[in-house]
């Protein structure tokens, strides 16, 4: 099984629709949690840290599911400018560890 | 929020001529920095692990001495591709971390711009 896994997608959604991702992850010993986004060509951007009560937001809300090993991301009234590729990444429980980086959910929102 | 730099933000050089690309954390210190390499279509890839003073933690298939980091500050990586060959060619980024709390949006990492190299 992979450290972290991701739906590669693409979702292809319309404006407005609401679309959900979720990332799931091996070390049940993982410690912290972050989505972040990343247009073409360029870098990574954190979008959210993922709590254990959930974070929301505005539009985006991000969930950790602790029992099932997976966190999530919900986001609403999709926009045009979401469309973006979303990874997740998670930190182990140790600094020394390495962080994993999901593979990415390619988001197209279409008018 | 935190701010990383890198430079140059992209080269051209030849086959066989070394590249050094710099990556600076501007507005905090850096215990830990990382250095990615993606290619077109494909998720980021991890290279190295650096903390400021050791010697960089490298990914299995990762030549060290092909790809040498160094991270002599708290402020400070950098990553020089020596002998670049056109496979080589790749977007370089590199991500910097405050610290380690456990379970905590402290370690989020913050990524440079990217460095996107050709090599002819």
């Amino acid at each position: 099984r992979k450290e972290v896994e991701q739906d590669p997608g693409p979702f292809n959604v319309p404006e407005g629709a609401t679309v959900a991702f979720n990332c799931t992850y091996s070390n049940s010993a993982s410690q912290s949690f972050f989505w972040y986004r990343q247009d073409c060509r360029k870098e990574p951007k954190l979008l959210m840290s993922v709590y254990s009560s959930g974070n929301e937001d505005g539009r985006f809300t991000a969930q950790l599911n602790r029992a099932s090993q997976y966190i999530s991301l919900l986001i609403r009234d999709s926009k045009l400018s979401d469309s973006a590729t979303y990874l997740c990444v998670v930190n182990p429980p140790e600094s020394y560890q390495k962080v994993t980086f999901g593979t990415g959910t390619k988001l197209q929102v279409i008018p | 929020g935190a701010v990383v730099s890198q430079h140059p933000s992209w080269v051209i050089c030849k086959s066989g001529t070394s590249v050094k690309i710099e990556c600076r954390s501007l507005d905090f210190q850096a215990t830990t920095m990382f250095w990615y390499r993606q290619f077109p279509k494909q998720s980021l890839m991890l290279m190295a692990t650096s903390n400021e003073g050791s010697k960089a933690t490298y990914e299995q298939g990762v030549e060290k001495d092909k790809f040498l980091i160094n991270h002599a500050s708290l402020t400070l990586s950098t990553l020089t591709v020596t002998s670049a060959h056109p496979e080589d060619s790749s977007f370089y980024i590199c991500s910097a971390r405050q610290g380690w709390r456990e379970a905590s949006s402290y370690n989020e990492q913050f990524f440079g711009p990217g460095t996107r190299l050709t090599v002819l």
